[in-house]
């Protein structure tokens, strides 16, 4: 397995567009998470899957943003109508339930609203 | 509430010990973590300590937890160029399980000088 994988690297955009990024967890990893990391600071967290459902989100994720994970395996993020404080590296990690303290992250998609 | 304070940049000689400091606001927190970020690199879990301990060694790394005073801290002994990076300490926040939520500080930017 070759760890935590996410698509597109980079995504540039102009404002009001939609974006959508992907995330491949590890294989029978049952847990996925979204985070933003903007320049400078630690990731803050999005939300959390286990399995398909959507177990919690932040309130940091307003109504433009919505996340999937309809069969339990790879997630998508969706950002509606994008704004230039979007503009930010979205990380993806995964876990196991069962003894998980570690979540393994993802390269992250940097995206740079215009 | 949630909170993860740390310094923002330590530099040490190589072959020193650096020592990255962490405060973090709720005590009842349940896990402790520190996550290492090489540029250009995913996040990295280096170590996790649970709340009722208040040491733990792992080779060149040391973790000490201060429960009363709410304070973490990494220990690299014969700090190398390679231990350059930027260092989180996070916690999972009461009421959550090990493998879910994580909270990150804003990261310390260690640079090693020769």
């Amino acid at each position: 397995d070759t760890g935590v994988s996410q698509d597109p690297r980079h995504k540039i955009t102009k404002r009001g567009q939609n974006v959508t990024f992907r995330c491949d967890p590890i294989s029978e990893h049952n847990r996925l998470y979204w985070y933003r990391q903007t320049l400078g600071q630690g990731p803050e967290f999005l939300t959390y899957f286990q399995n398909e459902a959507q177990l919690e989100k932040s309130r940091l994720l307003s109504d433009r943003f919505s996340a999937e994970r309809p069969k339990g395996s790879f997630s998508t993020l969706e950002i509606q109508r994008t704004e230039q404080g979007d503009s930010a590296m979205y990380l993806c990690a995964s876990s196991a339930v069962a003894g998980g303290n570690e979540q393994f992250f993802g390269p992250g998609t940097r995206l740079t609203v215009l | 509430g949630e909170d993860v304070e740390q310094s923002l940049f330590l530099s040490v000689r190589e072959g020193d010990s650096s020592v990255i400091n962490c405060t973090y606001t709720d005590s009842s927190s349940t896990y402790l973590y520190w996550y290492k970020q090489e540029p250009g690199a995913g996040l990295q879990l280096l170590t996790y300590i649970f709340s009722n301990m208040d040491m733990k060694q792992d080779q060149r790394l040391t973790v000490l937890l201060n429960k009363k005073d709410k304070h973490l801290s990494l220990r690299i002994a014969d700090t190398q160029t390679g231990d350059s990076a930027i260092y989180f300490c996070a916690e999972t926040p009461p009421g959550y399980s090990s493998a879910s939520k994580i909270i990150f500080g804003s990261g310390t930017r260690l640079s090693i000088r020769p």
